[in-house]
């Protein structure tokens, strides 16, 4: 599988503060995503991380809630910003390796906001 | 758009036995249909995908079928052990072909020794 680093692995915030989780990748890819997983419930995608370009959202996710950076084909931030409660979830930066095209999760970021 | 619905929520086996948990989708054109294992405090990890020009996918105690005319896919293990207890859940890629997938609600296996 591929290898992904999301940092941090976990983290407790402040309401009104702003987040940034980091996805490493340990190889050159297209295509990158971020996904949120709200307690015991499935994933949903967030948007697809462009290179060198604006990332596009799905819908319900706007851009000055999750800024998102892609400055190369093997990094990618997503921000989370001016948390509330109802922010508390597991956020995954997932891959699509070109050279298979076969799809891989990091181990999330597990984020609680107080 | 895509849209996929996966039942069980909850399946409760005995060690040794088999389990299958099944999917539908809903846009004809997808082409990927991946299924991943998630356990407690992990990310979702690969264990099998199929795409659409293939019915059917083994490895070791894991398999996958699609049915392209009903649209839908079956995960199934065989000789399920205590360590495949976890949340499984299906995927399509909505005829994106980039990856960008569409989940179902998950199934929580429970396999009892």
């Amino acid at each position: 599988s591929a290898v992904i680093s999301q940092k941090p692995s976990r983290d407790i915030c402040q309401r009104g503060t702003s987040l940034t989780i980091q996805c490493q990748v340990d190889s050159q890819v297209t295509m990158m995503f971020w996904y949120r997983q709200q307690p015991g419930q499935s994933l949903t995608l967030i948007a697809t991380a462009n290179q060198g370009s604006e990332a596009t959202y799905e819908s319900g996710f706007v851009i000055d809630k999750f800024p998102i950076s892609r400055p190369n084909l093997t990094f990618s931030t997503l921000t989370v910003s001016n948390m509330s409660p109802e922010d508390s979830s597991i956020y995954l930066c997932s891959v699509y390796r070109d050279r298979d095209s076969k799809a891989f999760f990091g181990q999330g970021t597990r984020l609680t906001v107080v | 758009g895509e849209n996929v619905e996966q039942h069980p929520s909850t399946l409760s086996v005995q060690e040794g036995d088999s389990a299958v948990i099944k999917c539908t989708y809903s846009d004809s054109a997808s082409n990927y249909f991946p299924w991943y294992k998630q356990e407690l405090g992990k990310g979702p990890q690969l264990i099998i995908d199929i795409r659409s020009n293939v019915g059917e996918k083994k490895d070791q105690r894991i398999a996958v079928t699609l049915n392209k005319t009903a649209k839908h896919f079956s995960l199934h293990i065989t000789e399920t052990q205590p360590e495949d207890s976890a949340v499984y859940f299906c995927a399509a890629d909505g005829s994106s072909n980039t990856g960008k997938l569409i989940f179902g609600q998950g199934t929580t296996l429970q396999v009892k020794p």
